[in-house]
């Protein structure tokens, strides 16, 4: 089972700031939180990863609270081509590999 | 960042008949894994592919559909046994070195 649960879907417009948020209950201490872009007919390609607090980079923030049982990813001014579907993944550690299971993702529309 | 080659990059296969996916990293890593993805679907995760060891399979999947080869720390493949229409889906390989990981673009896979 995923360990994480977000919206199926969001609606955006151009130059809008976008605000993706994820939920992790279960998530182990030494857990990170990690955010993939797909994009139709290509592999997931890496965004952000944190721990705690805030990261920044890019193309992207990420905020986690203290008690890391959520986070949100924040895309600054969207433009038409970051209509993707955003993965929030948590590692499961439970068979000794950290792997990752994906949830359903957010498919995030933005339109003109 | 690792880059993943796999080949072929798309196939349309008879009913009954077998393939083999091969899932190149240009740099050694620890996991290799394997992913299923159906159309509009997320990613499900087949088997971890382990290095000189028998590939350990998720619930849902067994060995003799989907055996699976890793003979060094760059190189694996998936091979998709006595096909059904219903094994039609994109099939994408993971390269994960501690908790980032990298995704080929995928092999579409049609069954006729």
């Amino acid at each position: 089972l995923a360990k994480t649960t977000q919206p199926i879907s969001m609606d955006s417009y151009e130059g809008q700031e976008v605000n993706i948020t994820c939920s992790h209950n279960n998530i182990a201490t030494n857990d990170y939180i990690t955010w993939y872009q797909q994009f139709p007919s290509q592999g997931p390609r890496f965004i952000i990863q944190g721990y705690k607090t805030k990261v920044t980079n890019e193309v992207a923030s990420l905020f986690i609270p203290a008690d890391r049982k959520s986070s949100t990813l924040s895309l600054p001014r969207v433009s038409l081509s970051d209509t993707a579907v955003y993965y929030c993944l948590v590692g499961d550690r439970a068979s000794g590999t950290y792997k990752y299971i994906f949830g359903t993702g957010t498919r995030l529309k933005v339109l003109a | 960042s690792a880059v993943i080659s796999q080949k072929p990059s798309r196939d349309i296969c008879q009913r009954g008949t077998s393939l083999t996916i091969q899932c190149q990293v240009d740099s050694q890593v620890t996991m290799m894994f394997w992913y299923r993805q159906q159309p509009g679907q997320s990613l499900t995760l087949i088997a971890t592919a382990n290095q000189g060891s028998e590939a350990t399979y998720e619930s849902g999947f067994v060995i003799d559909k989907f055996p699976i080869s890793r003979p060094n720390l760059t190189f694996s493949t998936l091979t998709v046994s006595n096909m059904s229409p219903e094994d039609s889906s994109i099939y994408l390989c993971s390269a994960q070195e501690n908790t980032e990981a990298f995704f080929g673009q995928g092999t579409r896979l049609t069954v006729v």
